[in-house]
């Protein structure tokens, strides 16, 4: 298995754009997490899903942040509009519920000018 | 919800010594502690885990230590070597829910 996949790894955009950030989970694992990592601020648990229902969607940290997970392969999360302190690596995690264990992607470096 | 503090923020141990990172965590409720080694640039890797039911766990030269009573768990690493230099992170999952709270990370640097 290739791991959890994100894309892309980079995304330089300009304040007021949209963002959309993209993750495949490990094949056959059930709970999907997104973390954004700051020096500020840590690890940070964005949302998480189990078969692909939001589950907890209390670190979203406000209404301009959006996920999707509209089949078990494939989520997003969305910036929109982005700014400049949405500046951060933002990963995606997944795990079977029920072990635990959450394998990590390589993340996406986002730059907000 | 779950609060994970993680001492100390850096350490600094001559190589082929021991190292020692120390978490507490404040919900009891709280059953599954993972351990995270995260190189600069890359993503956080699981290296070692442990959970309510145990007091310990041993993988070669890392292991972990759980003590509920006082909700804190450790991460010891023995024999020291260059490439354990890496930021670790601590983290706890329980409580009914299912993501993980981090502590704020231990820079660990092994000096030649």
């Amino acid at each position: 298995d290739a791991g959890v996949i994100q894309s892309p790894r980079h995304e330089v955009t300009e304040m007021g754009q949209e963002v959309t950030l993209r993750c495949k989970p490990i094949s056959g694992h059930n709970s999907l997490f997104w973390y954004r990592q700051t020096m500020m601020r840590g690890l940070e648990l964005l949302i998480y899903f189990n078969n692909n229902v939001p589950i907890d969607d209390s670190g979203m940290p406000e209404d301009r942040f959006s996920a999707k997970m509209p089949n078990a392969s494939f989520s997003t999360l969305k910036i929109q509009p982005s700014e400049p302190r949405d500046s951060a690596v933002y990963f995606c995690a997944s795990s079977l519920a029920d072990v635990n264990i959450q394998y990590f992607g390589a993340g996406t470096r986002l730059s907000v000018l | 919800g779950e609060n994970v503090e993680q001492h100390p923020s850096t350490l600094s141990v001559q190589e082929g010594d021991s190292a020692v990172i120390k978490c507490t965590y404040s919900d009891s409720a709280s059953n599954y502690f993972p351990w995270y080694k995260q190189e600069l640039g890359k993503r956080p890797q699981l290296i070692i885990d442990i959970r309510s039911n145990v007091g310990e766990k041993k993988d070669q030269r890392i292991a972990v230590t759980l003590n509920k009573t006082a909700k804190h768990f450790s991460l010891h690493i023995t024999e020291t070597q260059p490439e354990d230099s890496a930021v670790y992170f601590c983290a706890a999952i329980g409580g009914g829910a299912d993501g993980l709270t981090f502590g704020k990370g231990t820079h660990l640097i092994i000096q030649p």
